[in-house]
């Protein structure tokens, strides 16, 4: 199994710039999630899904569109990139909800926004 | 908002010490986890504890819960470098949603 994988690695975009990061498992979770790590700080939630097809907003879910067409796939949207949307993004995924089982994460997208 | 904070933010210390951390959160859990974050990777989950565990081993970890005082260590024994990363603790604000505390990190001296 692969497990959880992100691409790209690293995006340098400008100020108003739209892209999508990806984000795919191969163990069959029905739940994923995106997060976003600022320097010095723990994740915040961004997105989550609980299936295909139902999405739900996290913490910090302004400028970012998710969508879940299918169970492996769950990619973030960033509209119209900020300065202060750069950060590190984590997806990860669960069997079922994350509050009782460990989630598995991606390697990350360091995203610089300028 | 931050449930979980964990104390100290940072520490250093020699190889075969043990290292302890604590994690401070506001509201009632049901769980509440611990991740290791090893510098520029994604976080590795190392050990749940449910609220009506005092107390939880896994190898070299060993994990406390204090509801009381709404509070939660883990102590790493014996440490190695390769230990040498971030741990983050996360409690549960609902079955869906992970809330994940700033972090603390620790330097294992060779």
């Amino acid at each position: 199994n692969a497990g959880v994988t992100q691409t790209p690695k690293f995006q340098v975009l400008k100020t108003g710039q739209s892209m999508t990061l990806q984000c795919a498992q191969d163990m069959n979770h029905e739940y994923m999630s995106w997060y976003r790590q600022d320097p010095g700080m723990g994740l915040r939630l961004i997105h989550y899904s609980v299936g295909a097809g139902i999405t739900d907003q996290g913490e910090v879910p302004n400028g970012y569109n998710v969508s879940r067409s299918t169970t492996e796939d769950f990619p973030l949207r960033l509209l119209s990139a900020a300065p202060s949307q750069t950060s590190v993004y984590f997806c990860a995924s669960t069997r079922l909800a994350p509050s009782s089982h460990e989630q598995y994460f991606g390697p990350g997208t360091r995203l610089t926004v300028t | 908002s931050q449930q979980g904070e964990e104390d100290p933010q940072a520490l250093s210390i020699q190889e075969g010490e043990n290292a302890t951390m604590n994690c401070s959160y506001k509201t009632s859990i049901n769980n509440l986890q611990w991740y290791r974050q090893n510098s520029g990777r994604g976080l590795v989950h190392l050990i749940l504890i449910r609220s009506n565990e005092r107390e939880k081993h896994s190898g070299r970890l060993r994990v406390t819960l204090d509801t009381s005082k709404k509070s939660s260590s883990l102590l790493i024994t014996a440490s190695r470098a390769a230990d040498t990363a971030s741990y983050f603790c996360a409690t549960d604000d609902s079955s869906y949603k992970l809330i994940f505390g700033s972090g603390t990190r620790l330097l294992v001296r060779p």
